[in-house]
């Protein structure tokens, strides 16, 4: 029979271009956030954190913006490249533990030439 | 530094049969934490161990257990293997400590029960 998955959004860029991926959160007192990129075959990278004390984090070609108002994290991706494609996931620390993360669902992000 | 290595990648078991998966954290790194990948829940928190102990759990049934050493090596068992275990399996591995907290994940173990 067919299989039921998650459906994850897809995101297509052209190569160049900047890529914003979008995450909404559960828990209003979440005070860490991270994005995670998943290629095929392979576990979860880290890319970029950011507590909640903060609004904006930038590493290099990424920033990560947070609105705690809405409870919304965003991943901006500068100058998208053909490896930039893959799976991106959002995560937030469940309650006092750092061990403990809650993932979004995931967005795959394609690249085309 | 060598990454976080599990072992074995791929698995096959038939239903009813227990199966044990094995993470090495980074060197260093005393907390580890296991996740579940399926196509239809996504990425699912399992449990963390640090120091030997089991410091949080995720709302799994009693089939899932783990275990970690004394060198962090942590282990993971799954009994009575059910279809619906078939997925991969993360572990993942952190420093503790303030600003230290960033969880780095393994390969994987993808298990499939027939």
């Amino acid at each position: 029979g067919e299989s039921v998955g998650l459906h994850l959004p897809t995101l297509s860029v052209q190569e160049g271009d900047n890529s914003i991926i979008n995450c909404a959160y559960s828990n209003s007192a979440s005070d860490y956030f991270i994005w995670y990129k998943q290629e095929s075959g392979k576990g979860p990278q880290f890319i970029i954190d950011i507590r909640s004390n903060m609004d904006k984090r930038q590493g290099q070609r990424v920033t990560v913006l947070l609105n705690k108002t809405v409870k919304h994290l965003s991943l901006q991706i500068a100058a998208t490249q053909p490896g930039d494609s893959a799976v991106y996931f959002c995560a937030e620390k469940m309650g006092i533990s750092w061990g403990k993360l809650q993932f979004g669902a995931g967005t795959q992000v394609v690249v085309t030439p | 530094k060598a990454g976080v290595t599990q072992t074995p990648r791929y698995l096959i078991k038939t239903r009813g049969q227990q199966v044990t998966l094995s993470c090495s954290p980074i060197s260093g790194h005393r907390s580890v934490s296991w996740y579940q990948q399926t196509p239809g829940q996504g990425l699912q928190f399992l449990f963390e161990y640090f120091s030997e102990t089991q410091r949080n759990k995720g709302n799994f049934p009693g089939r899932f257990s783990g275990r970690q050493f004394s060198n962090s090596r942590s282990e993971m068992n799954v009994s009575t293997l059910e279809l619906g275990d078939s997925a991969l399996y993360l572990c993942a591995s952190m420093l503790t400590g303030a600003g230290q907290e960033t969880q780095y994940f393994g390969p994987g173990t993808r298990l499939l029960v027939l």
